[in-house]
């Protein structure tokens, strides 16, 4: 039963610490996307990468964020400083990006509190 | 800018019973459109898809109907079941931007008995 893997499930933080969220996509995928779920905003995208490259970060704040794929296992999302407005779930997500119609698949999600 | 946009929060529906949830889009260009569940503490799950080609789609008991003129697609649950309570989330993409989904904010179905 393949599935999108993250670490960690939980993560509670102070103002100011260093955040790594890690993804595993499903083997075989050539697409990863990092998405934010809050209250406010809903589900947003931050950003993605096919075939390990970074496609598009517009969604993610620049200073603070920063999204890599150092292979085709692993995706990281960090956050350096956390603010208390990160707090959220973060969503990892793959597919295969065959032109428009794929699906993306959804890992379980990181709940980030920043305090 | 709420280009996805889902009006009702909330869907009450007796086990049995049809489910119909809604999604309105304004953006022109989107041509995939699809459907996630989503329970408490996990991601969302992927349901359904339909193109632009198509007006209808369907699998099992779920089925998705897509008006194009309208900017409107539908998903009906036949028969409802318990196991479907649960927030449906509509999303979209367009071609140009595959990858790029619009989410909309939900809709939280809740199946009685």
């Amino acid at each position: 039963d393949a599935r999108v893997t993250q670490t960690p499930r939980d993560k509670v933080t102070e103002m100011g610490q260093e955040v790594t969220m890690r993804c595993q996509p499903i083997l075989g995928h050539n697409t990863v996307f990092w998405y934010r779920q809050t209250m406010k905003q809903g589900l947003e995208l931050l950003a993605y990468f096919r075939n390990r490259a970074p496609l598009d970060d517009s969604g993610m704040p620049k200073d603070r964020f920063s999204a890599e794929m150092p292979d085709a296992t692993l995706a990281t999302l960090k956050i350096q400083p956390s603010e208390p407005r990160d707090s959220a779930v973060y969503f990892c997500a793959s597919g295969m990006g065959q032109g428009t119609f794929g699906a993306q698949y959804f890992g379980p999600g990181t709940r980030l509190l920043v305090l | 800018d709420q280009q996805v946009k889902q009006n009702s929060p909330s869907l009450s529906v007796q086990e049995g019973r049809i489910s119909i949830l809604n999604c309105d889009y304004t953006n022109s260009m989107f041509d995939y459109f699809l459907w996630y569940k989503k329970y408490p503490a996990e991601g969302p799950t992927f349901l359904i898809s339909i193109s632009s080609i198509k007006d209808k789609n369907e699998d099992g008991r779920f089925t998705v109907f897509l008006n194009k003129s309208a900017k409107h697609l539908s998903l009906h649950i036949v028969p409802s079941q318990p196991g479907d309570s649960a927030v449906y989330f509509c999303a979209a993409s367009a071609t140009d931007s595959w990858g790029k989904l619009q989410f909309g904010a939900g809709t939280q179905v809740v199946v009685t008995p």
